[in-house]
């Protein structure tokens, strides 16, 4: 149990498009989800935090207007990057947490290019 | 706040050789304590975790004890494999708080 897939696994959008990614919990019901960023050889950098039916909890430096979360239903976030730039380009991953637990359950990340 | 301190890597073994990857942490309260590995192109998997004092978390022969005396979770394996490779993670995580990252430990393992 506690599986989260992520959509797509890879994705190459050219500057300037926006490009969405899906984080969704496939058996069971994830009340918080996050979104992380990793650079190369780097550890992960939380972008924010998401409850289902409220507007997600931005990390300090990290453009909310950019990077638009939604958590509509309990099991599924989407993540847009709009206007995405090449310094954009990232391995995001996302995570889920069920109701009243602390434990994490990590996506297999997608790697976003910006060409 | 949460803070970890993870042994830098590169790390490179043999086949069979002993693992450690030290980690230390600093928290303002008793932090559960995590170890993640994340294989070559791929997400984070949980790989174990204590949630308090003098507890031992253990997976595929990986082992990491709790030690609130020295805030410790150093990660070990008696005899590690190939398929081993991959980056390891520690991470402190007090409830209703934040899971932070340690910088990550690369470890190759060569035939």
């Amino acid at each position: 149990g506690a599986v989260v897939s992520q959509h797509p696994s890879r994705v190459i959008c050219k500057s300037g498009t926006s490009v969405k990614i899906e984080c969704r919990s496939l058996d069971f019901q994830a009340t918080t989800m996050f979104w992380y960023r990793q650079f190369p050889k780097k550890s992960l950098m939380l972008m924010a935090t998401s409850n289902e039916g409220s507007k997600a909890t931005y990390e300090q430096g990290v453009e909310k207007d950019k990077f638009l979360i939604n958590h509509a239903s309990l099991t599924l976030s989407t993540l847009t990057v709009t206007s995405a730039h090449p310094e954009d380009s990232s391995f995001y991953i996302c995570s889920a947490a069920r109701q009243g637990y602390y434990e994490q359950y990590f996506g297999p990340g997608t790697r976003l290019t910006v060409t | 706040g949460n803070s970890v301190t993870q042994m830098e890597g590169p790390v490179t073994l043999s086949e069979e050789a002993f693992l450690t990857i030290n980690c230390t942490y600093t928290a303002t309260g008793y932090p559960s304590l995590f170890w993640y590995v994340q294989y070559p192109g791929e997400g984070l998997q949980l790989l174990l975790k204590a949630t308090k004092a003098d507890d031992k978390g253990s997976n595929k022969g990986f082992e990491a004890t709790y030690r609130k005396e020295t805030t410790s979770f150093h990660l070990e394996k008696g005899s590690v494999q190939v398929s081993d490779s991959a980056v390891y993670f520690c991470a402190p995580y007090l409830p209703w708080g934040q899971l932070t990252f340690g910088s990550g430990t690369q470890l190759t393992v060569l035939p």
